[in-house]
């Protein structure tokens, strides 16, 4: 099993250009994230997945957007960059949601660092 | 939302010593999970743990719910257990960190 893979891992973009980071898991997880990282801020909730079809905004949704079309991928899309986005970007998935019982481990990917200038 | 405190902020350690790491939590949860992030990035899930006391070699973990509160034990600390440690908590399809733990262990 890879387990989370995340891709890439750096990336610079110029404002106003759009990407999306790739994540996929090979655990056959039903609840899949993002969050990012800034420093002093800890893990901050992006976007989330309870399954195939569902996703749900956290934290700090604006200027991304998500989709789940299949149980092992859960892309992440920026519209248009701007520098706010310069940040660690996590993605996480566990075998069920958190909140819900057992089984709600989260594994995590390396995680991509992208620098918007 | 759920608010997640963790203290102290920053912690240099000598190795050898041990050391007790703190996360307090507004909420009731159903679950709380700790975390090491190693210097290169990478965070690995250490305990998961909604309560009572929980223990992997060197490390321990005590997570009283009704209190909310969750303690972390570094005994005989090693220069590896340097990086952040951060907890999560679990609620409402969503984890909630706190904003970590910075552990220097010096040699």
């Amino acid at each position: 099993n890879a387990g989370v893979t995340q891709t890439p891992k750096f990336q610079v973009l110029k404002t106003g250009q759009s990407m999306t980071l790739q994540c996929a898991q090979d655990m056959n997880h039903e609840y899949m994230s993002w969050y990012r990282q800034d420093p002093g801020m800890g893990l901050r909730l992006i976007h989330y997945s309870v399954g195939a079809g569902i996703t749900d905004q956290g934290e700090v949704p604006n200027g991304y957007n998500v989709s789940r079309s299949t149980t092992e991928d859960f892309p992440l899309r920026l519209l248009s960059a701007a520098p706010s986005q310069t940040s660690v970007y996590f993605c996480a998935s566990s075998y069920r949601p958190p909140g819900q019982g057992a089984n709600t481990e989260a594994f995590f990917g390396q995680g991509t660092r992208l620098t918007v200038v | 939302g759920i608010q997640v405190e963790q203290s102290p902020p920053d912690l240099i350690l000598q190795e050898g010593a041990n050391s007790t790491l703190r996360c307090n939590f507004s909420d009731s949860v159903n679950n709380l999970q700790w975390f090491h992030q190693n210097p290169w990035g990478q965070l690995i899930n250490l305990f998961y743990i909604p309560s009572g006391t929980k223990q992997n070699g060197r490390l321990s973990a005590t997570t009283v719910a009704t209190e909310r509160y969750s303690l972390l034990y570094i005994s005989s600390s090693q220069t590896t257990d340097s990086g952040v440690y951060f907890c999560a908590v679990e609620a409402n399809s969503k984890l909630t960190f706190g904003k970590g733990i910075t552990l220097s262990v010096r040699p």
